[in-house]
């Protein structure tokens, strides 16, 4: 089992340009999350997803972000227009049920130039 | 929202000490976890508590809801422990979403 894989592990990224950030969730995990954490700080919960539904985006910017989890393929976090505000580890977390047994990714680590 | 107070904030330990890490929670939960986040930001599971007490090896952990609070105990500490350790926890019928705390910055010297 290869865990919670996340790619690429590092990203440069223009200003305006955009990023697309990939989680493909531990065999058998349905459910998948991704958190944001900015230097220094802890993890932040951006949006819960499983397939082909968004369960929770409360913790999504309201402009610019967007997640999707297909019934085929990884999870998908999309930022359009970024900017250097965005420059962050971007965490992504499956788990069989929801609410128990979390396994995190290593992180993608998106950088604005 | 439920806040989460971790302390100390930062800890500096000689190889071989002992440590005691603290995780305050303002609301009932269902759900803590323990993390450790290594020098190379890989955030590892140590423990899923929402209550009572585990062991792992050199690591324990102990959980008392009614009073919101839980501790990790760290013993005969050593390098590979440091980094940042984290509490998380997930509010009692908000499943989903965990909340996590700033962290305690753990940093042990041969």
């Amino acid at each position: 089992n290869a865990g919670v894989m996340q790619n690429p592990r590092h990203l440069v990224r223009r200003r305006g340009q955009e990023a697309r950030l990939r989680c493909s969730p531990m065999k058998g995990h349905s459910h998948v999350y991704w958190y944001r954490q900015l230097p220094e700080e802890g993890l932040k919960f951006m949006v819960y997803l499983q397939k082909e539904n968004i369960i929770d985006e409360s913790g999504m910017p309201k402009e610019r972000f967007s997640a999707e989890f297909p019934k085929e393929g990884p999870s998908i976090l999309r930022i359009q227009q970024v900017v250097r505000g965005d420059s962050a580890a971007y965490f992504c977390a499956s788990s069989p049920t929801a609410g128990r047994g979390y396994t995190f990714g290593s992180g993608t680590r998106l950088t604005v130039v | 929202g439920i806040q989460v107070e971790q302390s100390p904030p930062d800890l500096i330990l000689q190889e071989g000490a002992n440590s005691t890490l603290r995780c305050n929670f303002s609301d009932s939960v269902n759900n803590l976890q323990w993390f450790h986040q290594n020098p190379w930001g890989q955030l590892i599971n140590l423990f899923y508590i929402p209550s009572g007490t585990k062991q792992n090896g050199r690591l324990s952990a102990t959980t008392v809801a009614t009073e919101r609070y839980s501790l990790l105990y760290i013993s005969s500490s050593q390098t590979t422990d440091s980094g940042v350790y984290f509490c998380a926890v997930e509010r009692s019928g908000n499943t989903g979403k965990l909340i996590f705390g700033q962290g305690t910055t753990l940093q042990v010297k041969p």
